[in-house]
């Protein structure tokens, strides 16, 4: 039971490249999220994803897209990597939406050059 | 001590003794506050969870504290051990489907 995992652990992008930021959960939960933690600042939410089938936007979802590609699986793109967007990206998945007990991804290290 | 929206970047204490982290919270609305854990490199882990409408709650090694009154909610870590060595962040509940998440108070464990 791997729990959350996420790929890659780390990227370097130069601005304007795109990338796909992969996470999938084994846990059979129902929801999904992703959050950028950047420092002196708490987790805040990119996007979500209430259930398979369903996304919704976050507190700071400009720049990036979601996909939910099965109840496993919820993507993160950015379509034009932009030095701001330089962040740890942390998936997470509950049982149901808003679930207070979230459980994590190890994340992923993104720098925008 | 913590807040939502603020930090208190550090605390050290004596390994075997017992730790309390804080947290300042501003929504009396909120309906649950959580605690986590994150240790250098990692993802966040949940700890233990407490519900608007309940004071205290214990876990294993750990007791959380609402004071509503105050708008106060802290952490209780009994006998701390160097694996407790990490990043101690609040969350609350808002509305239902919201979370705000405190930036975290660092625990060194001294050995």
């Amino acid at each position: 039971n791997a729990g959350v995992t996420q790929t890659p652990k780390f990227q370097v992008l130069k601005t304007g490249q795109s990338m796909t930021l992969q996470c999938a959960q084994d846990m059979n939960h129902n929801s999904m999220y992703w959050y950028r933690q950047d420092p002196g600042m708490g987790l805040r939410l990119i996007y979500y994803s209430a259930s398979e089938g369903t996304t919704d936007k976050g507190e700071v979802p400009n720049g990036y897209n979601v996909s939910r590609l099965n109840k496993r699986e919820f993507s993160l793109r950015l379509e034009s990597a932009a030095p701001s967007q330089t962040s740890v990206y942390f998936c997470a998945s509950s049982e149901r939406l808003a679930g207070v007990e979230q459980f994590f991804g190890p994340g992923t290290r993104l720098t925008v050059l | 001590g913590e807040s939502v929206g603020l930090h208190l970047p550090t605390l050290s204490v004596q390994e075997g003794d017992n730790s309390i982290i804080n947290c300042a919270y501003s929504n009396s609305a909120s309906d649950y506050f959580i605690w986590y854990k994150q240790e250098s490199g990692k993802g966040p882990q949940f700890i233990i969870d407490i519900r608007s409408n309940m004071d205290k709650r214990q876990g294993q090694r750990v007791t959380v504290l609402l004071n509503k009154t105050v708008k106060h909610l802290s952490l209780q870590i009994a006998a701390t051990q160097p694996g407790d060595s990490a990043v101690y962040f609040c969350a609350e509940r808002y509305a239902g489907n919201q979370f705000y998440f405190g930036t975290g108070t660092s625990l060194t464990v001294i050995p």
